[in-house]
């Protein structure tokens, strides 16, 4: 079975603070990416990387980064957490070659004050 | 702009009645497209897929439709179920990857 698991379900932060959300993946998949759900809005995809240290941007790529040091670990970062960002955050993963459809992890509720 | 349409936001259905969730999409190239289900507070798991050189994928109570000429795809859940109350998410895939609808909220009523 494969595992995607993220590192809060839930977190709240301030205005301005610097925020790390982590994706660990164990099946060995190439890609990962990085959504934010939205109701009425549906999954947009923030970033995605397809190797160790390659990364794309998504559909809504601005005031995110994110980094990819090892295969199975996928970090997004909010440089300085706006209210705006105030969503549910769900990471992915998946194989390079179809059939490639996209495992998720259980998603982050982040709350920004 | 739109690539993958879901034009209901919610649909209701009675249980054990049959559950018809539909997609639209603009982009011929897509390869395959794919159905997920999302409870509340968790994230999507993968339901069905279907690639484009077939019309019809099924498996146990989900069967997914692919009509290439109008660029429409179907899931029909039978019976439906009460556990089926969730929102199903289309997706389509090329070689940029997925492109997600919006949702569509199905609720199964007693």
């Amino acid at each position: 079975d494969v595992k995607v698991t993220q590192s809060s379900r839930y977190l709240v932060k301030r205005t301005g603070e610097k925020v790390f959300l982590e994706c660990v993946q164990d099946m060995d998949h190439e890609n990962m990416f990085w959504y934010r759900q939205d109701p009425g809005l549906g999954l947009r995809l923030i970033y995605f990387s397809y190797d160790v240290k390659m990364k794309e941007k998504g559909d809504i790529p601005e005031g995110y980064s994110v980094s990819r040091e090892k295969k199975e670990r996928f970090s997004l970062i909010l440089e300085s957490a706006s209210t705006n960002q105030t969503s549910m955050y769900l990471c992915a993963s998946s194989r390079l070659v179809p059939p490639n459809e996209q495992y998720f992890g259980p998603g982050t509720r982040l709350t920004v004050t | 702009d739109q690539q993958v349409k879901q034009n209901s936001p919610s649909l209701s259905v009675q249980e054990g009645r049959i559950s018809i969730l539909n997609c639209d999409y603009t982009n011929s190239m897509f390869d395959y497209f794919l159905w997920y289900k999302k409870y509340p507070a968790e994230g999507p798991t993968f339901l069905i897929s279907i690639s484009s050189i077939k019309d019809k994928n099924e498996d146990g109570r989900f069967t997914v439709f692919l009509n290439k000429s109008a660029k429409h795809l179907s899931l029909h859940i039978v019976p439906s179920q009460p556990g089926d109350s969730a929102v199903y998410f289309c997706a389509a895939g090329g070689a940029d990857g997925l492109t997600f609808g919006k949702g569509t909220h199905l609720i199964i009523q007693p």
